[in-house]
Formats: C-alpha cells, structure tokens, sequence
C-alpha cells in the first residue's frame, strides 16, 4: 500500500471547518483513500472512503486531487466529541490479507 | 446489529500464562483480523482470516494462534504471555477482503503482561 503523510497535530475552534489534508504521492490507480479516526484509546472509527471522486456522508466530505496524490477530509461542522486521532490510510487489494496500514495519524484538538 | 463486540475489556496476566481474547461479529463478515497497538505507533496486523477454516500470519504473528471455526468468531489466543505482549488488541471485520468494503473495528481489549 502506499505511503501516507499527515501532520502531525491541528487545532479547530468548535463550530468551525475542520480541514486535514493527507498526502499520498506514490498512490497506484486501484488504491482507494480512506479514513479513520480513534478517540482515546477506543475502536478505530471508520468516516469516509473514495477512489478518485469526491464523497460526502452524514460524517465528513472527502476531496481526492484530480491527480490523486492527495486528498483533504471536511468535517464541516467540529464539536468537542471530533477531537480524535485522524488516519489517512490508502487501501488495495492484495490477493490476501486485506491490511489497513495505519500510520501516526493527525491529532486533531477541537476547542471552544 | 452489535457490531464487533471484543471481551474481555481489560486483562491482567502474570508471565507465561495463556488466555483466549474473543472476537464475535453478527455482519455476516467473511473477513476477520486482529491488530495489536502499541503507545506511539500505529496498528499492527496480527493474523487474519478470509473465512471459517481459513486463517493466515500478519505481520507480528509470533506467540499468538487463531482458529476460526464458525463466521462469526475469531479468537485470539496467547500460549505464553510475555510482557512484550502488553498491548491493546482490536479485532476487525469487513464483508470481504476487496478494498471497497469497510472494516469495522471492535472496542478493544487492554491487555497486561507483569
């Protein structure tokens, strides 16, 4: 699976758009984009996925470059309980295991 | 639908003892995995299975067995608990391996190794 890059930390005051891009330069045409998030030490938490269009749910919106060597993850409206750790994971299909490599993620702090 | 349920949440073993940790998904998933996570890294694959009678190695395989008799279950088995094993396991599950389906993950179980 490619190789993904995220900063490190970002701040959001609540109420705001909270944008966190993801970087995935070395990303193959069958790769899809997806992302998780973990709060505390609880389950990861599945938001959103696409291949090469724009996705929307009732969670998030998902921006893929035209390009695909990036994407940007849109929770339009962050409260307090977004606060997490944010994984941008690129995903295909092996013939086997079906991995989901996790990196070290965005922290992502959302304040009143 | 519960999910992925995971018991036990939390468990203390002393050194070399074995313990079962259980993975039940109600989804009808064909694709089970364990992952261990460490403080400071990211999830690590265990072992994993692509249906009942099917299981393969992950990445850190080493002092863990699996088994998966029925669809639903996938426990996770220690022979003898090292400290190293000190982690917090999730199990995971997804319809089946092909990228567009998503993997849900249970809550975890926190495990102590003195």
């Amino acid at each position: 699976d490619a190789k993904t890059t995220q900063p490190p930390s970002m701040d959001c005051a609540e109420g705001r758009a909270a944008n966190l891009p993801c970087n995935h330069s070395t990303i193959s045409g069958n790769e899809y984009v997806y992302w998780y998030r973990q709060i505390h030490s609880q389950g990861p938490q599945y938001i959103i996925h696409g291949l090469k269009n724009n996705e929307t749910n009732e969670m998030a919106s998902l921006i893929i470059t035209e390009d695909r060597k990036s994407s940007t993850l849109i929770l339009p409206h962050a409260t307090l309980r977004d606060t997490a750790v944010y994984y941008c994971i690129v995903r295909a299909y092996t013939g086997t295991a079906s991995k989901l490599t996790f990196g070290t993620g965005t922290r992502l702090q959302v304040t009143l | 639908n519960a999910g992925v349920t995971q018991t036990p949440k939390f468990q203390v073993l002393k050194t070399g003892q074995s313990m079962t940790l259980q993975c039940a998904q109600d989804m009808n998933h064909e694709y089970m995995s364990w992952y261990r996570q460490d403080p400071g890294m990211g999830l690590r694959l265990i072992h994993y299975s692509v249906g009942a009678g099917i299981t393969d190695q992950g990445e850190v395989p080493n002092g863990y067995n699996v088994s998966r008799s029925t669809t639903e279950d996938f426990p996770l088995r220690l022979l003898s608990a090292a400290p190293s094993q000190t982690s917090v396991y999730f199990c995971a599950s997804s319809y089946s391996i092909f990228p567009t389906d998503t993997q849900y993950f249970g809550p975890g179980t926190r495990l102590t190794v003195l």
